[in-house]
């Protein structure tokens, strides 16, 4: 079993839809939670850092954690054309060094 | 904002050639690491540092090693490339403190390995 699990996609929505993104997990030790944002031909780009469980808001954008469940969720809000992209979910462990990856999901907001 | 930049978005070399692949940053991060990214694998960790002259083997370090001269400065280096080592090639940083800072990637190099 993977560490991280991530539906591949891809995801395709309309223009101005709520997108919601998701990853599970079987570590329980994982307390860091971090969503990127990774477009054709470039790195990964940090969108949302959380700790332990909870909701975190930027913007448009909606991070949610539920340890009890082992998953996390992103959420995008009015979604845009500029949305589109590869969405990664990571996560980490202060015992370890190590970030485990999800294996993103491909995002196509059309207009 | 922190910057990582790898040396070359794109690059092209021969089976057996030796290749560099270099990061620099300019945040006085400890630590940084090599990733390669392929289509349904993921990110996989191929080796990290944690201090200047110090690193430690990931998940797939095999015919890799790596170079940590200076602070800023994080070298992967392809012995003698092979076909299998075509890949999308990611460096990131991190600082010591991580409850603080998550992972920090650079723009990544295509490598084709011919």
């Amino acid at each position: 079993q993977k560490e991280v699990e991530q539906d591949p996609g891809p995801l395709s929505v309309p223009e101005g839809a709520i997108v919601s993104l998701n990853c599970t997990y079987s570590n329980s030790a994982f307390q860091y939670f971090m969503w990127y944002r990774q477009y054709s031909r470039k790195g990964p780009e940090l969108l949302m850092y959380t700790y332990s469980s909870g909701n975190k808001e930027d913007g448009r954008f909606t991070a949610q954690v539920d340890k009890s469940s082992k998953y996390i969720s992103l959420f995008i809000r009015d979604s845009q054309p500029s949305d589109s992209a590869t969405y990664l979910c990571a996560m980490m462990s202060l015992n370890f060094n190590k970030f485990y990856f999800g294996s993103g999901t491909k995002l196509n907001v059309k207009p | 904002d922190v910057k990582v930049t790898q040396s070359s978005r794109y690059l092209v070399k021969r089976t057996g050639e030796k290749v560099f692949l270099e990061c620099v940053q300019d945040m006085d991060h400890e630590n940084m690491f090599w990733y390669r990214q392929d289509p349904g694998l993921g990110l996989r960790l191929i080796y990290f540092s944690y201090d200047v002259k110090m690193k430690e083997k990931g998940d797939i370090p095999e015919g890799y090693s790596v170079s940590r001269e200076k602070k800023e400065r994080f070298s992967l280096i392809l012995e003698s490339a092979s076909t299998n080592q075509t890949s999308m090639y990611l460096c990131a940083t991190l600082v010591r403190d991580r409850a603080s800072s998550p992972l920090h990637f650079g723009n990544g190099t295509r490598l084709t390995v011919t």
